[in-house]
């Protein structure tokens, strides 16, 4: 059974640095984009960035460039969202999802994580 | 960037009725199209992708239909756990984008 348990939820001040995690199981974990989408509270999704834990090809939408590290560990089968500083409006829930196809070609999201919740405030 | 726009924002339909929601690209994502459900306190969930392929499990009431930059969902008939926030996606282009959902709620 394909799985993506993601680490548990967060409360952070601004300014502070922040790893979140993303373990896949159940699959060829380094034969598939993993990829990181934002849901603030209240709105939709964003896709923030996708890496292939093949190679580590990591591609980020223009909106994110800059704010945040995507990378990830093969060995543990582990994505990670990293933020240097956060901000109050990173406040979000951050899902993680397996996209469907192959290195050269990516798709939809056919499996998620459950989300985990972080909180930025002073 | 693509923009998908879906309408309508909220949509109220009565249990055992059908429901029609649309989706619209700024430009073409060829058959580059899914469709999520997303309900309160949960991860997104496919439904289809490719326009109108159902993911495993999902049930054969829910359809998918367009080409191009014009799209629907169709729910055939509703049941009550199908009431949920609705999302199109496109994942032609880089980066894949979503639609700012639809609302489909009791009425």
């Amino acid at each position: 059974e394909v799985q993506l348990v993601q680490s548990g939820a967060e409360v952070k001040k601004p300014g502070e640095s922040l790893k979140i995690s993303c373990k896949g199981s159940g699959y060829t974990f380094t034969s598939y984009w993993i990829g990181w989408v934002r849901q603030m509270p209240g709105k939709g999704l964003e896709y923030m960035g996708i890496i292939y834990p093949g190679d580590s090809d990591t591609r980020y939408s223009p909106s994110f460039q800059g704010q945040v590290t995507i990378s990830v560990d093969k060995s543990i089968s582990t994505a990670y969202l990293q933020w240097s500083s956060l901000k109050a409006s990173d406040t979000a829930i951050y899902y993680c999802a397996r996209l469907s196809g192959n290195r050269y070609s990516f798709g939809w999201g056919d499996y998620w994580g459950q989300g985990t919740l972080v909180t930025v405030s002073s | 960037e693509i923009v998908m726009t879906q309408s309508p924002a909220t949509l109220s339909v009565s249990p055992g009725e059908r429901a029609t929601l649309s989706c619209r690209a700024s430009q073409s994502v060829s058959s580059n199209l899914a469709w999520y459900q997303q309900k309160p306190g949960q991860a997104p969930r496919l439904l289809i992708y490719g326009v109108s392929i159902r993911a495993t499990g999902i049930p054969a009431r829910f359809s998918g239909s367009g080409s191009g930059t014009d799209f629907t969902l169709t729910i055939s008939s509703l049941q009550s756990e199908d009431f949920a926030v609705y999302y199109c996606q496109q994942y032609n282009d880089w980066p894949h984008t979503f639609g700012q959902g639809t609302k489909l709620e009791i009425k």
